[in-house]
């Protein structure tokens, strides 16, 4: 149990497109789903958290206009990387929690996103 | 807010020994979890063990385990019998057990087995 997609695993964009990204919760329904952004050995930096039905939280510097995060259903939420740069190029990371027992107070992660911008 | 500390970039263990890697943190909160996630090089943060604040025995999963000294604030793993899939990177990270639940991070430890 506790099951959660990414897709696409790895994208290649040029500059100047923009980028959607999915997480979804297979087998159990999240309160809240958690992006995250990790550069090349080091740790998760936490982008943003959205909760179902309403705006994303977003951490200090990161941009809200060019990282649109949509949290649609309890199942799924998205990460739209907007006029995406070279600088944007990383591995970005889903996770989601669930609504009961020992799932509330845990995250389980999607298998990331790897983007590349040319 | 949490802070999680791990002081060991990189440890190595031989095949089918035993291994710790060390985390601290630091918390005003009385309730609160403490996980640690491996990242194999497939880069899937795998859920390894979690800890509940508020218990006092130590949690457990098959070779692994955690000691939790709550006054000392350490939150260590101990893997046993350490298998060539255990190389990874080993995350030690806590949040306040309300709210957002906002995991908090270490800086990761870069576990290598040798055969």
């Amino acid at each position: 149990g506790a099951v959660v997609s990414q897709h696409p695993s790895r994208v290649i964009c040029k500059s100047g497109t923009s980028v959607k990204i999915e997480c979804r919760s297979l087998d159990f329904q999240a309160t809240t789903m958690f992006w995250y952004r990790q550069f090349p050995k080091q740790s998760l930096m936490l982008m943003a958290t959205s909760n179902e039905g309403s705006k994303a939280t977003y951490e200090q510097g990161v941009e809200k206009d060019k990282f649109l995060i949509n949290h649609a259903s309890l199942t799924l939420s998205t990460l739209t990387v907007t006029s995406a740069h070279p600088e944007d190029s990383s591995f970005y990371i889903c996770s989601a929690r669930g609504m009961g027992g020992g799932a509330k107070e845990t995250q389980y992660f999607g298998p990331g996103t790897r983007l590349l911008v040319l | 807010a949490q802070t999680v500390t791990q002081s060991q970039p990189e440890m190595s263990v031989q095949e089918a020994e035993t291994v710790t890697l060390s985390c601290t943190y630091d918390t005003s909160e009385s309730d609160y979890y403490l996980f640690w996630y491996k990242q194999p090089p497939s880069r899937q943060m795998i859920l390894v063990i979690r800890q509940e604040a508020y218990k006092q025995q130590n949690a457990t999963e098959n070779r692994f385990s955690v000691n939790f000294q709550k006054a000392a604030k350490s939150f260590s793993l101990k893997i046993s019998d350490s298998q060539l899939g255990d190389a990874a990177m080993y995350f030690c990270a806590g949040h306040s057990g309300a709210g957002s639940y906002q995991l908090t991070f270490g800086k990761g430890t870069k576990l290598s087995v040798i055969p």
